[in-house]
């Protein structure tokens, strides 16, 4: 069965410091991947999707970077943090874009 | 971009009673889908419906699309304390780069026993 690992579960990170969170994902192939943001209290904000290796759709260019180094493996990156960067993020897969999608259980970022 | 808009934002019941929330959203969509989420975790999926769907059942969940009113609504029915949690409708958009989902911002359900 397909399984997806996020981590860490919570980051405490300064202004001005670098971020990489990374996610996983088992026992499949060729995934649409997804990096998702949810502020205290709102909606899903996507960030980024990537249909393939080195193939990445920026939704919200502002300071945050996304690569999709091997096939089932996403990292979102941050050269310099932002107190606006706190958030809960959340990474997804699915088989194709109109799949239903499959979360990690999220970071906790919190920028202080 | 926000593509749905859940209905209401706070929806607090009694065990037993029905709970609906309603989504709407702006362009032409493929599929809509259901997610539930339990505080500080991920979101779950509950249900797809395509466009040429008008309603779909899954369990005590119903859902309906109306493509013509460009809304869709979640029926809970007989609800349970576990039912706690927010709900999000989240509709396909189609880019350059491929499709992804785009979600509303929910609608946080409270059932008390």
């Amino acid at each position: 069965s397909q399984t997806i690992h996020q981590w860490p579960a919570t980051l405490v990170q300064p202004v001005g410091s670098p971020l990489s969170l990374e996610c996983t994902v088992e026992g499949t192939s060729n995934p649409n991947l997804y990096w998702y943001r949810q502020a205290a209290g709102r909606g899903l904000q996507l960030l980024f999707y990537s249909v393939g290796i080195g193939q990445i759709s920026s939704e919200v260019p502002q300071n945050l970077s996304a690569s999709r180094p091997q096939d089932r493996q996403f990292i979102l990156s941050s050269k310099k943090l932002l107190l606006s960067d706190s958030g809960f993020y959340l990474c997804a897969w699915s088989e194709t874009g109109n799949s239903p999608l499959h979360f990690g259980n999220g970071t906790r970022l919190t920028v202080t | 971009s926000q593509q749905g808009e859940e209905d209401p934002q706070a929806l607090s019941i009694q065990e037993g009673e029905n709970a609906t929330m309603n989504c709407s959203y702006k362009t032409s969509i493929n599929n809509l889908q259901w997610y539930r989420q339990n505080s500080g975790r991920g979101l779950v999926h509950l249900i797809l419906i395509r466009s040429n769907e008008r309603e779909k059942h899954s369990g005590r969940l119903r859902v309906t699309l109306d493509t013509s009113k460009k809304s869709s609504s979640l029926l809970i029915t007989a609800s349970r304390a576990a039912d706690t949690a927010s709900y999000f409708c989240a509709t396909d958009r189609v880019g350059q780069a491929g499709t992804a989902l785009i979600f509303g911002k929910g609608t946080t359900l409270s059932v008390s026993s």
